[in-house]
């Protein structure tokens, strides 16, 4: 099973700031998917990025996946408090597993 | 749609008894994943099927946990006994045929075990 590591755990900021929250590991994805999880939900995903490089836009969330395929980074411009969520990085593959998360808490 | 159902929403049981959690995939899906969350281990994949015949259960815990899926449009995970350490929301998520990269998850099943 490859290993995903997404920092930080937890972040919580004030509505209106800007933050980017990252998913790590050594081996190299065909492609890497976004979820966010609230609470007593199940994750909804988000974005699927597939080529290294790539950028993808969802309103006012940006997903990179990086240039080798080993990492990806999500960065969310002006937060509001319905950004709250766990937000949970997974490779292409059935048999990776989730990264751990990041939990994000937007304070109003 | 109705999405991904599972059943039931909580299950609060004592220690050594047997439990069932139970999914019905969404219609015409032909791909079926049950998960396991937990704070310390994050989400886990337990077991996945496709078209009904399960594909590889590597992370089933033990041999105390099973999974089955009868037709397409049912499954079940069982744990006999089930121990403090089971404690977990367990997820069922579906995949429509030939989108490899999509799966749509329930609301969990949240067991405690006392």
């Amino acid at each position: 099973t490859q290993l995903l590591e997404q920092s930080p755990q937890f972040l919580s900021i004030q509505e209106g700031e800007n933050l980017t929250v990252y998913c790590n590991s050594s081996s190299v994805f065909s492609s890497l998917q976004w979820y966010r999880q609230e609470p007593g939900e199940g994750p909804v995903l988000l974005v699927t990025v597939v080529t290294g490089g790539e950028v993808k836009k969802l309103k006012r969330l940006t997903f990179q996946f990086g240039d080798a395929r080993k990492d990806s980074s999500l960065h969310i411009t002006a937060a509001q408090p319905g950004d709250t969520g766990l937000y949970l990085c997974r490779g292409g593959n059935e048999k990776l597993t989730f990264g751990t998360g990041t939990r994000l808490t937007i304070i109003p | 749609d109705a999405g991904v159902i599972q059943s039931p929403r909580h299950e609060v049981t004592e220690m050594g008894q047997e439990v069932t959690l139970r999914c019905k995939p969404i219609s015409g899906h032909n791909s079926l994943f049950w998960y396991r969350q937990t704070m310390m281990r994050g989400l886990e994949l337990l077991i996945y099927f496709n078209n009904n015949v399960p594909i590889d259960d590597s992370g089933m815990p033990e041999d105390r946990f099973s999974a089955k899926m009868p037709n397409a449009s049912f499954s079940t995970l069982k744990i006999q006994p089930s121990e403090p350490r089971d404690s977990a929301v367990y997820f069922c998520a579906s995949r429509p045929g030939g989108a490899k990269n999509i799966q749509y998850f329930g609301a969990g099943t949240r067991l405690s075990v006392l």
